[in-house]
């Protein structure tokens, strides 16, 4: 069955120290591949997105993510961390025209 | 830049009472889709639309659920008799054309009591 992986269900880093999170699929095909961000009460706001070509990927707020389709992984990475980043991270795929399939999430918090 | 946006914000009704929550998608997408998220839970697939009619749907989208493209512009999710379980945040997204990522609405807020 189709399904995204999100091992970690909590982090907790440093203010500056480098972040990674895990994200694992399965799925037949190559995926479209995404990360979304959701702060508290808010609604679900697009980090980054892999679809073909280069397997690593720049998004916003400094964030990056690799694609690695011998690990089925899609991991999430930042070099130095902000307060602001404290956040629910969602790793997803889609097949393309239809319905993303999400992960558990994981809730960072960020220690001052 | 365009954004889909989604009305009302937070909305409380009796459990059994019919809600219709709102959508605008993003002008120039085909694509349109409802998801649910129900409190400290992972975001879920309710239902895909296009070209006027559904094109996938989970099983959670039962028979109390409903979806309408009634205009050029708003996307609808009906839920007829609601329960106590259909509490949750309802997104809205859409995509198409040249763009495969789905953009997302910030959601309602629906509590059932």
């Amino acid at each position: 069955a189709q399904s995204v992986t999100q091992p970690d269900i909590h982090i907790t880093v440093s203010e500056g120290a480098s972040l990674e999170l895990r994200c694992n699929y399965s799925y037949g095909a190559t995926p479209y591949l995404f990360w979304y961000v959701q702060s508290p009460g808010q609604g679900l706001q697009l980090l980054l997105k892999y679809f073909s070509g280069d397997t690593l990927v720049q998004g916003i707020k400094g964030f990056e993510a690799e694609f690695k389709r011998s690990q089925s992984s899609f991991n999430l990475r930042k070099p130095s961390v902000h307060w602001s980043d404290a956040a629910e991270y969602f790793c997803a795929y889609s097949g393309g025209y239809n319905k993303l399939i999400f992960g558990a999430g994981t809730r960072l918090a960020v220690h001052p | 830049e365009p954004e889909v946006t989604q009305t009302p914000s937070h909305q409380v009704t009796q459990m059994g009472q019919e809600v219709i929550l709102r959508c605008v998608p993003i002008s120039n997408h085909l694509y349109f889709y409802w998801y649910r998220q129900i409190l400290g839970q992972k975001v879920e697939f309710l239902v895909s639309f296009y070209n006027n009619e559904i094109s996938e749907k989970s099983e959670i989208f039962d028979d109390q659920f409903s979806v309408e493209r009634p205009d050029g512009s708003n996307f609808t999710l009906k839920i007829r008799s609601t329960k106590l379980e259909d509490s949750a945040m309802y997104f809205c997204a859409s995509n198409g054309g040249q763009e495969k990522t789905q953009y997302f609405g910030p959601g309602t807020r629906l509590l059932v009591l």
